[in-house]
């Protein structure tokens, strides 16, 4: 299967505690973006990378929450202390360069008890 | 900034019925459309887009959207629904330039479909 690939799927943690979730696009895509879904919901764009670059992260994601793509390749999007509140669906999309086609992954869905 | 609005949150139709899913958008500049779809379980999977020329758009799976600047419109449509079209759908908006790009979501319509 060559499509965006997101682990975990499923991650149950404790309020306080850190998590890391990976998102492995599909290869030669230059664009990565990262999105959180929750019940109700449509997608709420969180950060964007072209390459390993990151060239937007939204205003309502606070300090808690790191995102990188240090080789141009996967991204792990970070959330440090984690909150009731964290608890949604992250969804990571890729995109070729010149397309506006976003492929996205399964999701990872977070539980902070 | 741009947004879009989907009025509709739930919608049950009978198999074999006509569809039409309500989207409406705003953006400054002529927008990039898109429609997604979303089964349970499932990633998103994009259903057709409209970037410009003809304003009325196929897509996979027999849907079709249609733009209207005036309305700041465009909804989805499908003259006969399957039960397999049973699924979240979502409505978005692309702006950006130079090589960045963005693209908003809508909060969803759930599609009911019912023999």
């Amino acid at each position: 299967d060559t499509g965006v690939s997101q682990n975990p799927r499923h991650k149950i943690t404790k309020r306080g505690q850190n998590v890391t979730f990976r998102c492995d696009p599909i290869s030669e895509h230059n664009r990565l973006y990262w999105y959180r879904q929750t019940l109700g919901q449509g997608p709420e764009f969180l950060t964007y990378f072209q390459n390993e670059a990151q060239l937007e992260k939204s205003r309502l994601l606070s300090d808690r929450f790191s995102a990188e793509r240090p080789k141009g390749s996967f991204s792990t999007l970070e959330i440090q202390r984690t909150e009731q509140g964290d608890s949604a669906m992250y969804l990571c999309a890729s995109s070729p360069l010149a397309s506006w086609e976003l492929f996205f992954g399964e999701g990872s869905r977070l539980t902070v008890l | 900034a741009q947004s879009v609005t989907q009025p509709d949150i739930h919608i049950t139709v009978s198999e074999g019925a006509s569809l039409e899913l309500r989207c409406n958008y705003s953006y400054g500049a002529t927008p990039y459309l898109f429609w997604y779809v979303q089964s349970p379980g499932q990633g998103l999977q994009l259903l057709l887009k409209y970037f410009s020329g003809d304003t009325l758009v196929q897509g996979i799976k027999g849907f079709e959207a249609e733009f209207k600047r005036s309305q700041s419109s465009f909804n989805l449509r499908k003259p006969s629904v399957h039960w397999s079209d049973a699924a979240e759908y979502f409505c978005a908006v692309g702006a950006g330039s130079g090589g960045y790009q963005k693209v908003t979501f809508g909060t969803g319509t759930k599609l009911q479909v019912i023999p």
